[in-house]
């Protein structure tokens, strides 16, 4: 079974600096997609930034980038210029490319909850 | 945005009582999840949906069933709420596009239910 690891329950920045935060994942699979979710305090899970596992080139969103390393199994996402806006909680996610099964259903992190100090 | 909505947004009742909740999206998409969100767990899976009428459990499905008569709508049922189900419950969505795998998913605003 697939898991996924935020090894950091809370991590701090100071507004317009740049955070990493980490994301480890297991799976026996070489097909599959990656994700990271935004919680604000109004609950919505809002999506911020997909990655495909075939492809090589890091995806991006504007202030927001991904570091994939597929055979380390991290996952780590970037925030630049951090704004007061960025706080939330930050869940990373799994989901399996093969047919059937599972249906792609999300496999998600613990969660680390983002302080950005002004 | 996608068009998802969720009602009740917020339940109380007591133990023993049934409770329905219920997805609503107005995407026509065809695959529908329904998740559980407590504090040191993250998102669970409970059900999913893979068109009317088909659906299947997810990790942790006991105590809930769920039903799926239209596409639209996707409803989640406990037949007898327990302690155990508070929780703030989320619905989400996704489509498949000619792929025949479901695409990336999308949360409606979540229900927190209490059960005293």
């Amino acid at each position: 079974a697939q898991t996924v690891t935020q090894s950091q329950p809370e991590m701090s920045v100071q507004e317009a600096e740049t955070v990493t935060l980490s994301c480890t994942y297991d799976t026996s699979e070489s097909d599959y997609y990656l994700f990271w979710y935004k919680q604000p305090p109004s609950r919505q899970m809002i999506l911020v930034i997909r990655q495909e596992a075939y492809k090589q080139q890091n995806a991006t969103e504007n202030r927001f980038s991904v570091n994939f390393q597929k055979a380390a199994k991290s996952f780590s996402l970037k925030i630049s210029d951090s704004q007061l806006g960025d706080a939330a909680m930050y869940f990373c996610a799994y989901r399996s490319a093969r047919r059937g099964g599972s249906q792609g259903n999300l496999i998600f992190g613990k969660g680390t909850k983002l302080s950005v100090k002004p | 945005d996608a068009g998802i909505t969720q009602s009740p947004r917020h339940k109380v009742t007591e133990t023993g009582t049934p409770v329905t909740l219920r997805c609503h999206q107005t995407e026509n998409h065809r695959y529908m999840y329904w998740y559980r969100q407590d504090p040191g767990h993250g998102l669970r899976l409970i059900h999913y949906s893979y068109g009317v009428k088909d659906t299947d459990k997810g990790e942790v499905s006991d105590g809930y069933s769920v039903s799926r008569s239209k596409t639209e709508d996707f409803l989640l049922t406990l037949e007898s709420a327990t302690s155990s189900q508070t929780s703030v419950y989320f619905c989400a969505i996704s489509e498949s596009y000619g792929t025949g795998r479901p695409d990336t998913q999308y949360f409606g605003p979540g229900t927190r239910l209490t059960v005293l």
